[in-house]
């Protein structure tokens, strides 16, 4: 069973300020990034990528920027809105599985409150 | 269509019971994957299948059975689960190394 306690951790952020979320990753062989957006009851929502061949990645109100030197990725959620609650989760490329396939590892995930 | 379903939403078992989940995809991905997620954690892979073979399994217990009938579905084959098994169980898919797309999960309570 899980501890007693056990939390994820939490990043507050007032509505319309930007937030940053830091992930730091494992295998240094690892070729591309993903980061999702899980609320509560939900799947995971993709929200962005980025390939080890590129240090930043824009979308609309995100920004992905991935530091291969000290193996660290971020996320950066501008104007940040009440929608935006949720865990977010990055993930890495650990190997290809063949055919296309490939295997994802998640990290522990942080979960973002949106102060109003 | 950008869209993963799985069935059933919920699922409760006893520990003899036998069930399968069942996951369904028609972006014309060739690779689907079965992930568990614990509560307060990431999700955790089990299965992957690349053009409806399988080409990864994590030491996952035998109780826990994959199965792809065709290139859209993807089935989970449950029997003698314990509690501690109870969890999200969520089916992924994609096409070419890019994204996986996920489902909204199976939340199954082994009792």
């Amino acid at each position: 069973g899980e501890s007693v306690g056990l939390h994820l951790p939490t990043l507050s952020v007032q509505e319309g300020d930007n937030s940053i979320i830091n992930c730091a990753y494992s295998n240094s062989a690892s070729d591309y990034f993903i980061w999702y957006k899980q609320e509560s009851g939900k799947g995971p929502q993709f929200i962005i990528d980025i390939r080890s061949n590129m240090d930043k990645r824009q979308g609309q109100r995100v920004t992905v920027l991935l530091n291969k030197t000290v193996k660290h990725l971020s996320l950066q959620i501008a104007a940040t809105q009440p929608g935006d609650s949720a865990v977010y989760f990055c993930a890495e490329n650990i190997g290809d599985s063949g055919a296309g396939s490939y295997q994802l590892t998640f990290g522990k995930g942080t979960k973002l409150s949106v102060i109003p | 269509d950008t869209e993963v379903t799985q069935t059933p939403k919920h699922l409760v078992m006893g520990m003899t019971n036998k069930k399968s989940l069942k996951c369904e995809q028609h972006m014309g991905h060739r690779a689907m994957y079965w992930y568990k997620q614990k509560a307060k954690k990431p999700p955790e892979l089990m299965f992957v299948y690349s053009y409806e073979k399988l080409s990864i399994n994590e030491s996952v217990p035998s109780r826990f059975s994959p199965e792809c009938p065709n290139s859209s579905l993807l089935n989970l084959h449950l029997h003698a689960l314990q509690p501690e098994d109870s969890a999200l169980y969520l089916c992924a898919s994609s096409q070419d190394n890019s994204k996986q797309y996920f489902g909204p999960g199976t939340r199954l309570l082994v009792l």
